[in-house]
């Protein structure tokens, strides 16, 4: 009965090829989330979607980009991967913007 | 524009001994304060939040925090800690309608 859920927890690939990460959310909330933490452990936002709608699009590379097939998923893919895409991704939810965040478990992307 | 400072990025305390991490926080509208914490190899889980009400506010595992509005803070307090506490720690706001910004986290290290 996980809140939310990542898939997979660990992913090693190589430079150029093109991933993806699974978040699903049971809590019924309307807003999803995807952030980056890198090495030094600092966590930023890179999307949020609300009811299938992109709300907030930070200064990612256009490489990443978010899919929702419904309220309940928000997948995030990425092409041509790169070595500085190597972090922990972070999926989360809230009931709407502006109100506390759930997180996800994690995917620890390593690009070799 | 908002920010969150943690200007302790590493906080060494020895077990039973009592702890606080501190967080100050700019941001020119009212704003919503969490700390959460992470685990080793662990997603991010809510400590406690401020909304609005009593200053003080009582989260999970005998943590406490108390907004300070004046001074702009919102410090994380436990009178006693345990070894199992060792992790890092995040502050984080939401202002306005806008998403969580979080602060550069700080690693608590309890010491047998």
């Amino acid at each position: 009965d996980t809140a939310v859920s990542q898939t997979p927890k660990y992913l090693v690939t190589q430079m150029g090829n093109d991933k993806s990460i699974k978040c699903e959310q049971n809590l019924g909330h309307d807003t999803m989330y995807w952030y980056k933490q890198d090495s030094k452990k600092f966590l930023k936002i890179m999307f949020s979607y609300n009811n299938k709608e992109l709300i907030i699009n930070e200064t990612v590379p256009n490489r990443f980009s978010p899919k929702s097939p419904d309220k309940a998923h928000l997948n995030l893919h990425i092409n041509s991967l790169e070595l500085g895409d190597s972090a922990v991704y972070f999926c989360a939810s809230s009931v709407r913007e502006g109100n506390e965040q759930y997180f996800g478990p994690g995917t620890r992307l390593t690009v070799t | 524009a908002q920010s969150v400072t943690q200007l302790d990025s590493q906080v060494p305390v020895f077990e039973e001994a009592p702890v606080e991490l501190r967080c100050n926080y700019s941001s020119s509208v009212s704003v919503y304060l969490f700390w959460y914490v992470q685990y080793p190899n662990q997603g991010l889980q809510l400590l406690l939040k401020y909304l609005s009400g009593s200053t003080l506010v009582k989260g999970i595992n005998g943590f406490e925090a108390e907004f300070n509005k004046s001074q702009t803070s919102f410090h994380l307090r436990k009178p006693s800690v345990h070894i199992s506490d060792t992790a890092e720690y995040f502050c984080a706001l939401i202002a306005g309608a806008n998403n969580l910004f979080f602060g550069t986290g700080t690693r608590l290290t309890v010491i047998p």
